[in-house]
């Protein structure tokens, strides 16, 4: 069983910038979530992909969007980069909800991002 | 609101010694909550559920709806229990989950 893989692990970013990550979902999941963990907090939801549509987003503007593809990978991509966006990105793929399983969130180890 | 508190940044103990971690939520309806853990250069992953109301790795958490609180407590801490815990709830809908900040377990020899 592959578990969720991120890229990259590590990036930099000057303000204005865009920014493009990626995540691969573990097998068997079709649904993909993102989250930013700034430093010292907790994950905070972005918005979540199922069958290749957005369908739940949290508080964020939308310079941040993402895409679903066929075979679940998604990517996450930020635009007109600010300084409050250094963060960790963390991908989390699960099962639907229907099945009675939400909440189980599998995570990948994240992307760093430092915008300068 | 919907929200998750946990109060402590840090809890330090000495191996043996009984731990619990507190979190505290805020909302309207029936919660279903979470504990993930995250153990030094690993992913963040679930630890338990409420529904399931198993016990993992010997931590168990009661959901307290009087006092809108989901504990985490364990016996007697192991080293290997140093970990960063975060409490989270699901709301409903899509895989939204609310996390708390987290508390930092550090566990002494």
């Amino acid at each position: 069983e592959t578990g969720v893989t991120q890229s990259p692990t590590h990036l930099i970013k000057t303000r204005g910038q865009q920014v493009t990550l990626r995540c691969s979902s573990q097998s068997g999941h079709n649904t993909v979530s993102w989250y930013q963990q700034a430093l010292g907090q907790g994950p905070q939801f972005i918005f979540q992909y199922y069958r290749e549509e957005e369908n739940g987003r949290g508080n964020f503007p939308p310079r941040f969007s993402g895409l679903q593809f066929p075979n679940y990978s998604s990517e996450l991509n930020v635009n007109a980069l600010e300084l409050d966006d250094s963060a960790l990105y963390l991908c989390a793929s699960s099962l639907p909800g229907a099945t009675g399983r939400a909440g189980e969130l599998f995570f990948g180890e994240g992307s760093r991002l430092t915008v300068l | 609101a919907q929200r998750v508190t946990q109060p402590e940044k840090l809890l330090s103990v000495f191996k043996g010694a009984p731990v619990e971690l507190k979190c505290n939520y805020s909302y309207s309806g029936s919660p279903e909550l979470f504990w993930y853990v995250q153990y030094s250069r690993q992913r963040l992953q679930l630890l338990l559920r409420h529904i399931s109301r198993e016990s993992i790795k010997g931590f168990t958490a009661d959901l307290n709806k009087g006092e809108t609180s989901f504990h985490l407590k364990k016996p007697f801490a192991q080293e290997e229990d140093s970990a960063m815990y975060y409490c989270a709830l699901f709301p409903g809908g899509y895989n939204k989950l609310i996390f708390g900040a987290g508390t930092r377990l550090a566990v002494h020899p």
